[in-house]
């Protein structure tokens, strides 16, 4: 069974650009979660889609977003990305919303 | 608020058994669980134990549960070197997002 696939690895962006990272899930899970991993702040729960839909959101500004597709899918997107976006993205896979999360192996995110 | 805390760092010899800690605030969790960080690496689910559970053992890990004191604990036994990573303890919040406290770094000297 292959497990949650985030792509891509890493990636290097200018301040002010946008950026969209992709997570697929383990096959048969439908809830997708998205945390931001820093140094200093440790790892923070950014949002989790369930069906399509955001069931839950974090404390982090409307520069990050999300979406879930038909197949559970799932993106992020981080528009006019700041230093402190700077950070190792992870996704987790769940069958609902209380059972075990299992993580890909991140999306590191580099802003100069 | 809800919060998760650990210890920051621990070291052990190879061959001991190491014990991490971990309290947490809310007595609503209905599942804990313990993560293991190489660097580099994404978050590898190492085990977890039920609200309603006192002891889970499962091969060289025990995790104990104190749910009067909010206390969770993970013991491994027979530590080695590939041991040597991050660990992290979860709780659910009331969200149903996990909590994570900022993780203990398990040093193993041979």
């Amino acid at each position: 069974k292959a497990g949650v696939t985030q792509t891509p690895r890493y990636l290097i962006k200018t301040r002010g650009q946008q950026v969209t990272l992709s997570c697929s899930p383990i096959s048969g899970h439908r809830s997708v979660s998205w945390y931001q991993q820093t140094p200093g702040q440790g790892l923070q729960f950014l949002f989790e889609y369930f069906s399509e839909t955001q069931r839950n959101k974090g404390n982090f500004p409307g520069r990050f977003s999300g979406r879930q597709f038909s197949n559970s899918r799932s993106e992020m997107n981080v528009s006019t990305l700041e230093l402190g976006d700077s950070a190792l993205y992870l996704c987790a896979s769940s069958f609902a919303q209380n059972t075990e999360a299992f993580f890909g192996q991140g999306t590191r995110l580099t802003v100069v | 608020g809800e919060d998760v805390e650990q210890s920051l760092f621990l070291s052990v010899r190879e061959g001991d058994s190491s014990v991490i800690n971990c309290t947490y605030t809310d007595s609503s969790s209905t599942y804990l669980y313990w993560y293991k960080q190489e660097p580099g690496a994404g978050l590898q689910l190492l085990t977890y134990i039920f609200s309603n559970m006192d002891m889970k053992q499962d091969q060289r890990l025990t995790v104990l549960l104190n749910k009067k004191d909010k206390h969770l604990s993970l013991r491994i036994a027979d530590t080695q070197t590939g041991d040597s990573a991050i660990y992290f303890c979860a709780e659910r919040g009331s969200q149903g997002n996990l909590i994570f406290g900022k993780g203990t770094k398990l040093s193993v000297k041979p």
